[in-house]
């Protein structure tokens, strides 16, 4: 692989189920960040990580919970999914650690649709 | 708070020349990226500006002015492939990444 994958690429979700949306990178890079992206809005820092080990709260983090145990893996997990939370999830990566501005780039998306 | 704006939609002509604006009020400034996203795909780096001035990428240019909190994209020479949305983010003071709603750009033939 090359870049950034996500899974699965679509899932249809009852209310109060578990989910856990999974993202791998191959690009060795410090920093990854899940966003969620809803018409008419711009994309929303949900959660990041600026080194494996670590990490922090975006703009909208209720709701989810993220680890980060290795450099490549950043699995993003709704605990108890509603349907405000049907959207189009983005995992992105940077070569940085919070201090610098390096270009994040992003996996292809996981739409999750909530009923 | 924190904002970016931008237009909605804008359409223009293939082979034409078509400027996207981008104003943005945030918490400090760590430069502006702009990222092109085709309809079902994900986001692709464009360009980064964090100085003042004229940043140019082939067909594509980028543009800064600090002091007015503004950035445009300029697009020449359009292409059909060309359609799109492109989003402005601004990385504010704590290199988090504040994100316009987008621009749906429609190219016509």
């Amino acid at each position: 692989i090359a870049g950034i994958t996500q899974a699965p690429t679509s899932q249809i979700l009852a209310a109060g189920r578990r989910m856990t949306l999974r993202c791998t990178q191959d690009m060795r890079h410090n920093a990854m960040y899940w966003y969620r992206q809803d018409l008419g809005l711009g994309l929303r820092l949900i959660h990041y990580s600026n080194t494996a080990g670590t990490t922090g709260k975006g703009e909208v983090p209720d709701g989810y919970s993220v680890s980060r145990a290795n450099t490549d893996d950043f699995p993003l997990t709704l605990a108890s999914a509603v349907p405000s939370q049907t959207s189009v999830y983005f995992c992105a990566s940077s070569d940085s650690e919070g201090g610098g501005t390096d270009t994040q780039y992003f996996g292809p998306g996981t739409r999750l649709t909530v009923l | 708070g924190q904002n970016i704006d931008q237009p909605t939609e804008m359409t223009a002509t293939e082979g034409a020349i078509v400027q996207i604006n981008c104003t943005y009020q945030t918490s400090g400034f760590n430069g502006l990226f702009w990222y092109q996203q085709h309809a079902g795909e994900a986001p692709t780096f464009l360009s980064y500006n964090v100085l003042d001035g004229l940043e140019e990428k082939g067909r594509f240019s980028s543009f800064l002015s600090r002091s007015k909190g503004y950035s445009y994209l300029l697009l020449k020479e359009l292409q059909m492939k060309d359609s799109a949305s492109y989003l402005c983010a601004v990385m504010d003071s704590n290199y988090q990444l504040i994100w316009g709603a987008g621009t749906k750009l429609i190219i016509k033939p």
